[in-house]
């Protein structure tokens, strides 16, 4: 699976919009881009997932350029409760399942 | 309805010691996966289950690491003679079938080898 590139950190203050760019240059033909959020002490909890272009939901916004090689999630207007670890994984499905491939994720600390 | 739930929440086990970890995911749910996070790491993907068939335990870090789903729906991540390299927390996901569709998370368990 490809690997995924993403800041360790990134502050931001109330009301502003996130922008959190993945990079992933190996991606292949048959994976998506999928993104969690994680609070602490929880489970990740799925945000929203891609093939191309752009996906929209009540939550985030995910841009996917032409060639896929990179994503950018989108937040709207954070608020405190947006702090939290926000992972970029590609997903393919082998074997009939999805294995999640983590890494160490965006620190994201919304300041008010 | 329910999520997936985890028991116990925080576990407490002397080196060398036994623990077994539930876990009781959303009903109805095909696909059954455990991973294991240590501290200010992301998950790291253990076993999957489809159904009671255990299809890849490939990351399971060792032998003394057993997990069992055996009526297809509450699961038991089971480590013998714990060390404290084995202390991280525990998560289990469900997910209504076994295709890249989003996978639910629970709590965890927090696993601490003293």
């Amino acid at each position: 699976l490809a690997k995924t590139t993403q800041p360790i950190s990134m502050d931001s203050y109330e009301g502003q919009e996130v922008n959190i760019t993945c990079s992933h240059n190996n991606i292949a033909t048959n994976d998506y881009i999928t993104w969690y959020q994680q609070f602490p002490s929880q489970g990740p909890r799925f945000i929203i997932q891609g093939y191309k272009t752009k996906v929209t939901n009540e939550v985030a916004s995910l841009f996917i350029p032409a060639d896929r090689k990179s994503s950018t999630l989108s937040l709207p207007r954070v608020s405190l409760s947006d702090t939290a670890v926000y992972y970029c994984l590609v997903v393919r499905v082998s074997g009939g399942y999805n294995k999640l491939i983590f890494g160490a994720g965006t620190r994201l600390a919304v300041h008010p | 309805g329910a999520g997936v739930s985890q028991s116990p929440r925080y576990k407490v086990a002397k080196r060398g010691q036994d623990v077994a970890l539930r876990c009781d995911p959303i009903s109805g749910h095909v696909s059954l996966f455990w991973y294991q996070q240590a501290l200010g790491q992301g998950p790291e993907f253990l076993t999957y289950f489809q159904n009671e068939a255990q299809l890849d335990k490939s990351g399971l870090p060792s032998d003394r690491f057993f997990a069992e789903r055996p009526e297809g729906s509450v699961s038991t991540l089971k480590i013998q003679r714990t060390q404290q390299e084995d202390s991280a927390v525990y998560l289990c996901a469900s997910s209504p079938r076994d295709s890249a569709y989003e996978q639910y998370f629970g709590p965890g368990t927090r696993l601490t080898v003293t």
